[in-house]
């Protein structure tokens, strides 16, 4: 079946930029997504590419597809520690049954 | 406007006991999904509801876990006999089908403490 795979922890200093990592198998995925989960909330989605585009910017975020790798990557600039938290991967097939299939998350930690 | 929520927020029970998990999905939300999480872990698809089809029931991990959804709205996930590897969060997120992206929006959880 689809797989996603992410890195299980990343640390890095406030201000820095954070690059997160995913790969993915299922070559008709259609969506991608970036959701975010504060300790003790469920997940709230931060952004969302689809297949067809290799770009997307929205403030601080930036995500980058590779398609034909099957690597999408979410790089987060000026990170705050606001910005630690859990950051999950995900996609959907259009030709599928529109469930994702998500990683298993990126713990995110900004150290002053 | 209201979000997806969940009740009860956390829930405490004996081995053997039936629970259930309530669900309120954002209003208009045709689409329906409950996951759990464990600690560590990813998130691991139970079920998923779409309009009037019938539910996609793939990812219920045995027969003692059930899930209703009345009048396309609310939604309750039943467990049966609890066993302490059921402890976990069930998070319960909605989706508007046929919008732009198929964004899930996810309620803040049920975490369950079967001891």
């Amino acid at each position: 079946g689809e797989d996603v795979e992410q890195s299980l922890f990343l640390s890095v200093r406030e201000g820095d930029s954070s690059v997160i990592n995913c790969t993915y198998t299922d070559s008709s995925s259609t969506y991608l997504y970036w959701y975010k989960q504060e300790p003790g909330a469920g997940l709230q989605l931060l952004t969302y590419i689809f297949s067809n585009m290799d770009m997307k910017q929205d403030q601080r975020l930036t995500v980058l597809l590779n398609k034909k790798d099957k690597h999408l990557s979410l790089r987060i600039a000026d990170t705050q520690t606001g910005d630690s938290a859990i950051y999950f991967c995900a996609e959907i097939s259009s030709g599928g049954s529109y469930i994702p299939t998500f990683g298993r998350g990126t713990s995110l930690i900004v150290h002053p | 406007g209201a979000g997806v929520s969940q009740s009860p927020s956390n829930k405490v029970t004996e081995k053997g006991k039936d629970v259930e998990l309530r669900c309120d999905p954002i209003s208009g939300h045709t689409a329906l999904y409950w996951y759990r999480q464990s600690l560590g872990q990813g998130l691991e698809f139970l079920i998923y509801f779409q309009g009037n089809s019938a539910p996609d029931k793939s990812g219920l991990p045995s027969d003692r876990f059930s899930a209703e959804r009345t009048g396309g709205s609310v939604s309750t996930l039943t467990i049966q006999r609890t066993q302490q590897e059921d402890s976990a969060v069930y998070l319960c997120a909605s989706s508007l089908w046929g919008g732009e992206s198929y964004e899930q929006y996810f309620g803040p959880g049920t975490r369950l403490t079967v001891t």
